[in-house]
């Protein structure tokens, strides 16, 4: 079957500082993998499609300066937040497809930050 | 029901009750996903309907969709404590390939 792995699972950060999170692809050929922000009580905010050979595209409010994605080829993709502050807090998850009729989104089980 | 900038719903049901969950996107789309999360997990997609079906149904599932209304809904027959989750649902909007989600119902079934 079709699944995602997503680490770390959780990481504290000092304000300031940066976090690294990376998905790995199993099962299926990630052609698209899509990073959401998940904070308290809210729902998911897409930060930035990424497909492979298109160029990233970032929803408003989110920046590649601030957020910068990598997605080398149909199995990985790696999401950094560059100087993380309290706003930063939250749960990113990765879900790719390799559907793009349906959009169908395989999850990783996400990585939550927390911001010192 | 559960949309844009609505607070995230909450219901709480006893076991074996049945529960029906309403969704309404505002962007046309061809394909509504529902899906689950529990705590402490990424989201899991249950069912995915589609604008050729009004009714689709897996397991204790049953989702429909309305595209005139722009509405869905998912019933969960026979709830078990195993369901207590956050559903949301989500839609590709056309001629886009990203997902958006809806803001979720939280159900907590009680054994």
């Amino acid at each position: 079957g079709a699944l995602v792995y997503q680490y770390p699972r959780r990481t504290i950060c000092k304000s300031g500082t940066s976090m690294r999170m990376e998905c790995q692809a199993v099962g299926f050929q990630a052609t698209s993998v899509a990073w959401y922000r998940q904070s308290p009580q809210k729902t998911f905010e897409l930060i930035a499609l990424s497909t492979v050979n298109s160029a990233i595209k970032y929803e408003q409010n989110f920046t590649q300066e601030k957020f910068p994605i990598s997605h080398p080829n149909l199995s990985f993709s790696s999401m950094t937040v560059l100087n993380a502050y309290l706003e930063d807090r939250g749960l990113y998850l990765c879900g790719a497809t390799g559907d793009a009729n349906t959009g169908q989104l395989y999850f990783g089980e996400g990585s939550k930050l927390t911001v010192l | 029901s559960q949309w844009g900038e609505e607070n995230l719903q909450a219901l709480s049901i006893q076991e074996g009750e049945d529960v029906t969950m309403n969704c309404s996107y505002k962007t046309y789309t061809t394909v509504v996903q529902w899906y689950r999360q529990k705590s402490g997990k990424g989201p899991a997609q249950l069912i995915l309907i589609r604008s050729n079906e009004r009714e689709k149904r897996s397991g204790r599932l049953r989702a429909t969709l309305d595209t005139s209304s722009q509405s869905s809904s998912l019933s969960i027959t026979g709830t078990l404590a195993t369901d207590t989750a956050v559903y949301f649902c989500a839609t590709p909007p056309s001629n886009t390939n990203k997902v958006v989600f809806g803001t979720g119902t939280r159900l907590q079934v009680l054994p």
